[in-house]
């Protein structure tokens, strides 16, 4: 069964640092990654979307990147500001389960002005 | 674009009763939808996948008579937390494909059910 981790579980970084988030999953057969944003209370963004054949997605300030054989993907978020504060989390799609999200616990990052 | 519209976005209600959340997928076809929930500080978990027209598969623990899920028609399907315990108090969200393909997964708003 396919286990998500994502570390650290907070985050707090003055505005204008870089962000990096870490996600590790324990099975390779993996169909694609996503990256999500949630704010309190709310539903969730879809940020980035990793196929399981590329190694980067980019889009604005944000990049991930993936490495299957090791069972990692990392989120960066360039420059941060205030409105990037949110509990930020990753998922997987395994090539035996359709349609079905396994997520990580999050990360919740604040950035203070 | 492909919207998921969840109803209600939170409740409260006493023990014992019956609460009823729906997702409508607008401008697109929802043949599965998949229902997740979330407790305080954990991840998000899937409880269940319906597909239209016929019985909702449920994940390893989630009670299916205790989660009423119905998915009648290509843009509705809802989810019923019969005789709600304070246990049961959690985010509960969907999420549905807009095609044949899931690289693209419409979430709806979520609902934060609080039973007293």
């Amino acid at each position: 069964k396919q286990e998500v981790t994502q570390i650290p579980a907070a985050l707090s970084v003055p505005e204008g640092e870089n962000l990096v988030l870490n996600c590790s999953f324990t099975d390779s057969a993996i169909y694609n990654l996503q990256w999500f944003r949630q704010d309190p209370g709310k539903g969730l963004t879809s940020l980035l979307l990793i196929q399981s054949s590329q190694r980067e997605q980019t889009s604005g300030r944000l990049n991930a990147s993936l490495d299957k054989s090791s069972g990692r993907s990392t989120l960066y978020i360039a420059a941060s500001q205030p409105g990037d504060s949110a509990t930020y989390l990753c998922a997987t799609i395994s090539t035996d389960s359709w349609g079905k999200l396994q997520f990580g616990a999050g990360t919740q990052v604040v950035v203070t002005p | 674009g492909a919207v998921v519209s969840q109803h209600p976005s939170w409740v409260i209600c006493k023990s014992g009763t019956s609460v009823k959340i729906e997702c409508r997928s607008l401008d697109f076809q929802a043949t599965t939808m998949f229902w997740y929930r979330q407790f305080p500080k954990q991840s998000l978990m899937l409880m269940a996948t319906s597909n239209e027209g016929s019985k909702a598969t449920y994940e390893q623990g989630v009670e299916k008579d205790k989660f009423l899920i119905n998915h009648a028609s290509l843009t509705l399907s809802t989810l019923t937390v019969t005789s709600a315990h304070p246990e049961d108090s959690s985010f509960y969200i969907c999420s549905a494909p807009d095609g044949a393909g899931v690289e693209k997964l419409f979430f709806g708003s979520g609902t934060q059910l609080s039973v007293l």
